[in-house]
């Protein structure tokens, strides 16, 4: 059965550097999505991604985040400059089509020190 | 602000007690309310998929149910067992931008043998 898939597992990082986190949504998906958990609190909406660009983004997504989609599997979360408080579980997800079933990967836990 | 609330946060149970969970989400725009089952470090398993009122789905021992004019839906499982434990999460999409999903803080279900 098809997967979403994203590496690393786990990303330990210092403050102020800059992070890429891959993820490879299902093949035939065309609406790919960031979310993440901080330890405690609930899974939190990011950003969606249609057409190589941007369709929707949380207050959260400021300037040091971006996303990419830098050739036809790979679907990547760039964090510029990391805070302490970006440390959470980040999650890529896709879909066929909007509004169809979102599919989750597995996550990648980032822990910046 | 649209807000998804799971209840219980955590819970445990005896090998083959029955058990739900409670999810409360925004009525208004609502569009589908999904239910998933979470196990550390693996990708957050669809269970089901509801949108109409009084929607009742089941998968062996699970089943759920949907009100979305009260703006609930509660999760059963029936006769648990220890590979039951893990995190159950609903999320709730809504017919405004992309559909993305609105996590609740989901219930942490630890079944003892």
């Amino acid at each position: 059965e098809p997967e979403v898939t994203q590496t690393p597992s786990h990303q330990v990082t210092q403050m102020g550097q800059e992070v890429i986190l891959r993820c490879v949504p299902i093949s035939n998906h065309l609406y790919f999505y960031w979310y993440r958990q901080i330890l405690g609190q609930k899974v939190e909406f990011l950003v969606s991604f249609y057409n190589n660009e941007i369709s929707e983004k949380s207050e959260i997504f400021d300037d040091q985040f971006s996303v990419e989609r830098p050739d036809g599997s790979n679907f990547t979360l760039k964090i510029r400059s990391t805070k302490l408080e970006d440390s959470a579980m980040y999650f890529c997800a896709s879909s066929e089509l909007v509004p169809n079933e979102q599919y989750f990967g597995p996550g990648t836990r980032l822990t910046v020190t | 602000i649209l807000n998804v609330e799971q209840s219980p946060q955590s819970l445990h149970v005896q090998e083959g007690d029955s058990t739900n969970f409670t999810c409360s989400f925004p009525s208004s725009n609502f569009y589908a309310l999904h239910w998933y089952r979470w196990e550390t470090a693996k990708s957050p398993e669809a269970l089901f998929v509801m949108t109409l009122n009084g929607d009742e789905k089941k998968k062996g021992r699970i089943s759920a149910t949907l009100n979305t004019k009260e703006g609930y839906s509660y999760l059963y499982i029936k006769g648990s067992q220890p590979e039951d434990s893990a995190t159950y999460l609903c999320a709730s999409s809504f017919t405004s931008g992309t559909y993305k999903y609105i996590f609740g803080t989901g219930t942490r279900l630890k079944v003892l043998a």
